[in-house]
């Protein structure tokens, strides 16, 4: 799995965007990346993930930069409830792998009123 | 709404005890995995399961075992319950094949061993 390399905090304003950055030079081709979130005292949640297209869902944006190294997780419009721990994740769509995947330390995301 | 359930949400249990984890999901999911969670060291993988009857060593499985009789649930067996096994354990279920849709988790069961 790749190595994922992310900012331990990061504060943000309520109401503008949260712009999340992920290092992760070693992916490969079948690696995708996927974000998921934790709120305190809660399991991690799913938000999104990409091969190497951009992607939108109704939580947020992903970007991809063309070279795969990286890529920036897009909270539009963040709320006091986005405040969490962010984890950028590449796992193996296939292979021996069967998906496991392998969580770092992840962002804390505070947002404020 | 598709969930994982874990059965306990807080846990205290007596050095040397037997400790078992459940987990259930509705989503008819094939594959099962279970995590241990620490400040600092982030989320763990200590086994996980493809199939019924089916399981794999995560990174760290010493101490632990599983079970999988039925496609939705999957145990998760503290041998000898030790004080360096206080943890929050967090039970997640995915699909088998492809990156469709990630993991769902469970909320996890604050394990106290004392």
């Amino acid at each position: 799995d790749a190595k994922t390399t992310q900012p331990p905090s990061m504060d943000c304003a309520e109401g503008r965007a949260a712009n999340l950055p992920c290092n992760h030079s070693t992916i490969s081709g079948n690696e995708y990346v996927y974000w998921y979130r934790q709120i305190h005292s809660q399991g991690p949640q799913y938000i999104i993930h990409g091969l190497k297209n951009n992607e939108t869902n109704e939580m947020a944006s992903l970007i991809i930069t063309e070279d795969r190294k990286s890529s920036t997780l897009i909270l539009p419009h963040a709320t006091l409830r986005d405040t969490a721990v962010y984890y950028c994740i590449g796992r193996n769509a296939g292979g021996t792998s069967y998906g496991k995947l392998t969580f770092g330390q992840g962002t804390i995301l505070t947002v404020h009123p | 709404d598709v969930k994982v359930t874990q059965s306990s949400r807080y846990l205290v249990k007596r050095t040397g005890e037997k400790v078992f984890l459940e987990c259930v999901q509705d989503m008819d999911h094939e594959n099962m995995f279970w995590y241990r969670q620490d400040p600092g060291l982030g989320l763990r993988l200590i086994y996980f399961s493809y199939d019924v009857k089916m399981k794999e060593k995560g990174d760290i499985p010493e101490g632990y075992s599983v079970s999988r009789e039925k496609k939705e649930r999957f145990s998760l067996i503290l041998e000898s319950a030790s004080t360096n096994q206080t943890s929050m354990y967090l039970c997640a279920s995915s699909l088998l094949v492809g990156p469709l849709g990630g993991y769902t988790f469970g909320s996890g069961t604050r394990l106290t061993v004392v």
